[in-house]
């Protein structure tokens, strides 16, 4: 069956520091795979996407996720952070369309940053 | 260029009223929609998806129903609320066809007393 995993329920780094949130899948075709994240009280706003090709997507707000096939990853990046990104993040891996185009979402990161 | 609403934003509601969260896609047709709640503390939890008017898909047996009267309109209802119901009800759309990303509107919070 498809999942996806967040190991990390909680991370906190200062403001300025480099991130990365974990993200690990099991899917047994190539897999569609998608970074949301979601401000207190708001929707999903997305941040990122791979559907093939270069490995290393880039996304808005300066994230980035490196796709490795070998252990099954998708994890996000970013060099240095600010305080306004404080927020839930959620890995996402898509099913095809006669699953209804579901999208099977891990249990969610929250990032806490202090200054 | 696709918007996706959703309304009310909030709502208060007694035990054993009846619901209704609407919404609503411009700028697309034929869209998937999608029905999800997030309790608190909690990820994502899809109710219910649809694929086409009429066409509705549970995916967690519940105290909700959900409809799709129009191409671009996906309503989720209750007769009766329970306290378990209160939580964070997204809507999402997606293109029809495989493996899109989904959009999400802005969220209704609700809370049942």
């Amino acid at each position: 069956a498809q999942s996806v995993t967040q190991p990390d329920i909680h991370i906190t780094v200062s403001e300025g520091a480099s991130l990365e949130l974990r993200c690990n899948y099991s899917y047994g075709a190539t897999p569609y795979l998608f970074w949301y994240v979601q401000s207190p009280g708001q929707g999903l706003q997305l941040l990122l996407k791979y559907f093939s090709g270069d490995t290393l997507v880039q996304g808005i707000k300066g994230f980035e996720a490196e796709f490795k096939r070998s252990q099954s990853s998708f994890n996000l990046r970013k060099p240095s952070v600010h305080w306004s990104d404080a927020a839930e993040y959620f890995c996402a891996v898509a099913l095809p369309m006669e699953y209804g185009n579901k999208l099977v979402f891990g249990a969610g990161t929250i990032l806490r940053v202090k200054s | 260029s696709q918007t996706i609403h959703q309304w009310p934003a909030t709502l208060v509601q007694p035990v054993g009223s009846p619901l209704s969260l609407e919404c609503t896609v411009e700028g697309t047709s034929n869209p998937n929609l999608y029905w999800y709640r997030q309790a608190a503390g909690r990820g994502l939890q899809l109710l219910f998806y649809s694929v086409g008017i009429g066409q509705i898909s549970s995916e967690v047996p519940q105290n909700l129903s959900a409809s799709r009267p129009q191409d671009r309109q996906f309503i989720l209802s209750s007769k009766k609320l329970l306290l378990s119901d209160s939580g964070f009800y997204l809507c999402a759309w997606s293109r029809g066809s495989s493996y899109n990303e989904q959009f999400f509107g802005p969220g209704t919070r609700l809370t049942v007393l």
